[in-house]
């Protein structure tokens, strides 16, 4: 089967970087996605990773490793309003395509 | 550019009714997927349509079931209900199927059984 795992939650300061990792375990492995909840909202799409290596989409990066089956999100220059649920997905080609979303991880930003 | 629309937003239901959402892709996107969302359990996956066509299936009881049509369209029925499907039942759409990359996702229909 599919699983993931990411931190339930993760608290840090205004100004600050914070980084949420996400180990997987899939066989059909297409490419690891980011998304963002806040709450009472649906999940926004932040970035996808298919090949090893760094993504960099503003205050947001994504990085992923193959071999090691990790990825992580990190976020620079922390505002209030990244205060939300953080969700690594894994896009998994086993018996036809579908995506694996993880638990979720809850950031919470303090001023 | 519309986004993707749900209905109903909102719905009350009691044990051993039926129901069906509907979801509407972003117009031109092929595929539409469908979570089942709970606090503490993340997403979980229940369908993945493409051009009328169910592509996979999560690990849910056949009680959930569902279809695609021509305008890309869908609807989920679950039969049944027990109260442990109340939940906030989430429809994303994408351009194509296969790597998927970004998937748009709905406001939702929060489903409470009663």
């Amino acid at each position: 089967g599919q699983s993931l795992e990411q931190p339930s939650e993760v608290t840090a300061v205004e100004g600050a970087i914070v980084q949420i990792n996400c180990t997987y375990q899939t066989s059909g492995f297409y490419g690891l996605s980011w998304y963002q909840q806040h709450d009472g909202g649906a999940p926004t799409f932040l970035s996808y990773n298919a090949l090893d290596g760094l993504e960099e989409t503003g205050r947001f990066s994504s990085f992923l490793s193959r071999s090691d089956s990790y990825g992580y999100l990190l976020l620079q220059e922390l505002q209030m309003k990244d205060s939300a649920s953080y969700f690594c997905a894994v896009r998994d080609g086993t018996g036809g395509f579908k995506t694996i979303f993880g638990a979720g991880t809850r950031l919470f930003v303090k001023a | 550019k519309a986004g993707v629309t749900q209905t109903p937003r909102y719905l009350i239901k009691t044990r051993g009714q039926q129901v069906t959402l509907s979801c509407s892709p972003i117009s031109g996107h092929r595929s539409v997927s469908w979570y089942q969302q709970t606090p503490g359990q993340g997403l979980q996956f229940l369908f993945e349509y493409f051009s009328e066509t169910q592509r996979n299936k999560g690990n849910f009881p056949g009680r959930f079931s569902g279809r695609q049509f021509s305008n890309s369209r869908s609807e989920m029925n679950v039969s049944t209900l027990e109260l442990g499907d109340s939940a906030l039942y989430l429809c994303a759409s994408s351009l194509e199927q296969g790597e998927g990359r970004e998937q748009f996702f709905g406001p939702g229909t929060r489903l409470t059984v009663l």
